[in-house]
């Protein structure tokens, strides 16, 4: 089955940098998001990404966050000034299409980069 | 917006069937209802999607009732392996192209 492939698996960087997460969604896929997942919680809705321009934010998803679709497979999530309380497993996904108006749409997650803000 | 609202956890012993319910009242006619499983340390996984009736795949069954109020996912004969975070999901939640995860069901597996 076709994957989701994110880098780095880990990530530790000083309160303050930025950080770049990288992933390279299903190559026919057409629709890309970010999730976040702090520990013992749940997945949180980041952004989701269509046609070269943001779909839809969630309200964690400020001015310190961007993404990105640099070329024609990778898709990435930039932290300009990490926090602490950036400190998560950020997933990254895809879907092949949406139908509008429905929920039957099926996305794919990668296995997560795990980000530790000290 | 449907809220979902499935039990917070689960216990259950290799071989037993488990069925976890979801309610889904104020469902809208558009929406589907889809489960995704999530082991630690994983992405979350599509596991079953179904609009009514009864939709089975290799991995789970899905009951919908006819008034789409709730659903059950039935997991066969579970094993050690399915111990997992169980989410169901069965809204746009007041947009496009997002899928919103709830709290889910945390399934424990016992010898």
């Amino acid at each position: 089955e076709p994957e989701v492939t994110q880098t780095p698996s880990h990530q530790v960087t000083q309160m303050g940098q930025e950080v770049i997460l990288r992933c390279v969604p299903i190559s026919n896929h057409l629709y890309f998001y970010w999730y976040r997942q702090i520990l013992g919680q749940k997945v949180e809705f980041l952004v989701s990404f269509y046609n070269n321009e943001i779909s839809e934010k969630s309200e964690i998803f400020d001015d310190q966050f961007s993404v990105e679709r640099p070329d024609g497979s990778n898709f990435t999530l930039k932290i300009r000034s990490t926090k602490l309380e950036d400190s998560a497993m950020y997933f990254c996904a895809s879907s092949e299409l949406w139908s509008q108006g429905t929920t039957n749409e099926k996305l794919f997650f990668g296995s997560g980069t795990q980000l530790s803000v000290l | 917006l449907a809220k979902t609202t499935q039990p917070i956890s689960m216990d259950s012993y290799e071989g037993q069937e488990v069925n976890i319910t979801c309610s889904h009242n104020n469902i809208a006619t558009n929406d589907y209802i889809t489960w995704y499983q999530q082991f630690p340390s994983q992405g979350p996984r599509f596991i079953i999607q179904g609009y009514k009736t009864k939709v089975t795949n290799e991995v789970a069954s899905l009951f919908i009732p006819a008034d789409r109020k709730s659903s059950t996912l039935s997991l066969p004969r579970v094993s050690l392996s399915d111990t997992a975070v169980y989410y169901c999901l069965a809204s746009l939640s007041g947009g496009y192209n997002k899928l919103i995860f709830g709290a889910g069901t945390r399934l424990a597996v016992h010898p």
